[in-house]
């Protein structure tokens, strides 16, 4: 199946740990993003990386940090969880840059709750 | 304020019924325009895409947009229990990520 898929679809850990959350598109998209859906349904974007440039936004906390071995995977990684961070983690990807023409293709999220 | 404002509903209608959702924006750099369905669990999922002000009709949904007011909605005719989701507004300017409403809940009663 072409798609975006993410990995895993739930997270329970406890406050302090560090966790990653795995994303892989097959679309032979360019452009890769972490958006945070709180529980409002509100979706934040958090980054988004394109052809090794990483556009971060300036409210996420620092112990967040994207890493993209290749143009195919981008993955989320999460130090010292807090309580504020439990939240539904999207990836999502898009042909061309952030600011093309396109609409982005979602992954199905990861709920990550911290206790 | 923020950028883009969403009434969250809910919003519940009878089947076959018009339903219409909107959003208002307040900057008016906002170019590209496009509304998102999301299924409980389930990621967002691209159902309208729009760039100029007027309407753009796909079966039975209509985007329309009037970038003069700011102001862009969805309808959906003949609404099916299927639709029920939660609708989310998206708009771009040039050169920037999406910026996303807050989205509205849609049940639609069999």
């Amino acid at each position: 199946d072409t798609a975006v898929s993410q990995t895993p679809k739930y997270l329970v850990t406890q406050m302090g740990n560090d966790k990653s959350i795995k994303c892989e598109q097959n679309l032979g998209h360019d452009t890769m993003y972490w958006y945070k859906q709180d529980s409002k349904k509100f979706l934040k974007i958090m980054f988004s990386y394109n052809n090794k440039e990483l556009i971060i936004n300036e409210t996420v906390p620092n112990r967040f940090s994207p890493k993209s071995p290749d143009k195919a995977h981008l993955n989320l990684h999460i130090n010292s969880l807090e309580l504020g961070d439990s939240a539904v983690y999207f990836c999502a990807s898009s042909k061309g840059g952030s600011w093309v023409n396109y609409g982005y293709t979602f992954g199905s999220g990861t709920r990550l709750t911290v206790v | 304020q923020k950028e883009v404002e969403q009434d969250p509903g809910p919003l519940s209608v009878p089947e076959g019924a018009i339903v219409s959702l909107n959003c208002t924006y307040s900057n008016s750099a906002f170019q590209y325009f496009m509304w998102y369905r999301q299924y409980s669990r389930k990621g967002p999922e691209l159902l309208m895409y729009t760039y100029s002000s007027g309407n753009k009709e796909d079966g039975r949904f209509t985007a329309q947009v009037d970038k003069s007011s700011k102001y862009i909605s969805l309808f959906i005719r003949d609404s099916q229990p299927s639709d029920s989701a939660t609708y989310l507004c998206a708009m771009r300017r040039p050169a920037r990520q999406l910026t996303f409403g807050s989205g509205t809940q849609l049940t639609v009663l069999p």
